[in-house]
């Protein structure tokens, strides 16, 4: 059982938009600004898309944004494209004694 | 730029140890934490260990804690992974990343499997 809870499936249609939760505790999302977003496509390698909860690494389509309300970040893909189907990962820094944790991961089908 | 090969991995018995390294290259590897993340087949990612740039500060995630330690050498810009008394729940592609702050990885390896016998 993941320390963070995503839904284990999304889907949506091209052109729209989608949003994808994170949900954790006071100890971990609604404790500190340190929420990333990893995006992994069948049998490649996770890339990061969304850190520090809202900011996107250069390269990365602004199509892609982050937020966070209480204990739990949101993902949300505007826009919807064929090349965003992948699974989302959602991660938090958790304090010096657990550090940090995942969520279970999240299946975006694009219809 | 960045590169980080990962080697090491294979078949073990449980209770058994191996070594995994991550040869990096592309960038100052002593100005940059790293860390090693797994993935167990069919599941979501797990984060493992990750240590400061100059190998000062290193933390585990508590289902590694006492077995696992993430050690580098700087000089040879290799990271490692010493895994001790394997478990099957052990078994998964290990995968290191390159970090920008110690809670961000920002490029990633392509893994090596460690599969651990039962």
């Amino acid at each position: 059982q993941s320390a963070l809870t995503q839904p284990a499936s999304v889907s949506g249609s091209p052109g729209q938009s989608i949003t994808i939760s994170c949900t954790g505790t006071s100890s971990d999302v609604g404790g500190y600004n340190y929420v990333s977003w990893y995006q992994q496509h069948p049998g490649k390698v996770p890339q990061l898309i969304i850190y520090d909860v809202t900011k996107r690494p250069s390269g990365v389509s602004s199509r892609f944004s982050g937020s966070k309300s209480g204990n739990t970040a949101s993902l949300t893909i505007s826009g919807l494209q064929a090349e965003d189907e992948a699974d989302y990962h959602c991660c938090s820094y958790a304090g010096t004694s657990t550090f940090m944790v995942f969520g279970g991961g999240t299946k975006l089908t694009v219809l | 730029e960045v590169q980080l090969v990962e080697s090491g991995g294979g078949l073990v018995q449980r209770g058994g140890s191996l070594r995994l390294s991550c040869a990096a290259s592309g960038f100052t590897f002593s100005n940059h934490a790293m860390s090693w993340v797994r993935q167990a087949p069919g599941k979501g990612l797990e984060w493992v260990s990750v240590i400061s740039g100059r190998g000062g500060s290193m933390y585990h995630a508590d289902s590694v804690k006492g077995r696992f330690t993430i050690s580098r050498d700087n000089s040879k810009n290799t990271l490692f992974l010493q895994m001790n008394s394997l478990r099957a729940e052990d078994t998964a592609v290990y995968y290191c990343a390159q970090c920008d702050t110690m809670m961000v990885m920002i490029n990633w390896g392509r893994g090596t499997l460690v599969t651990v016998s039962s």
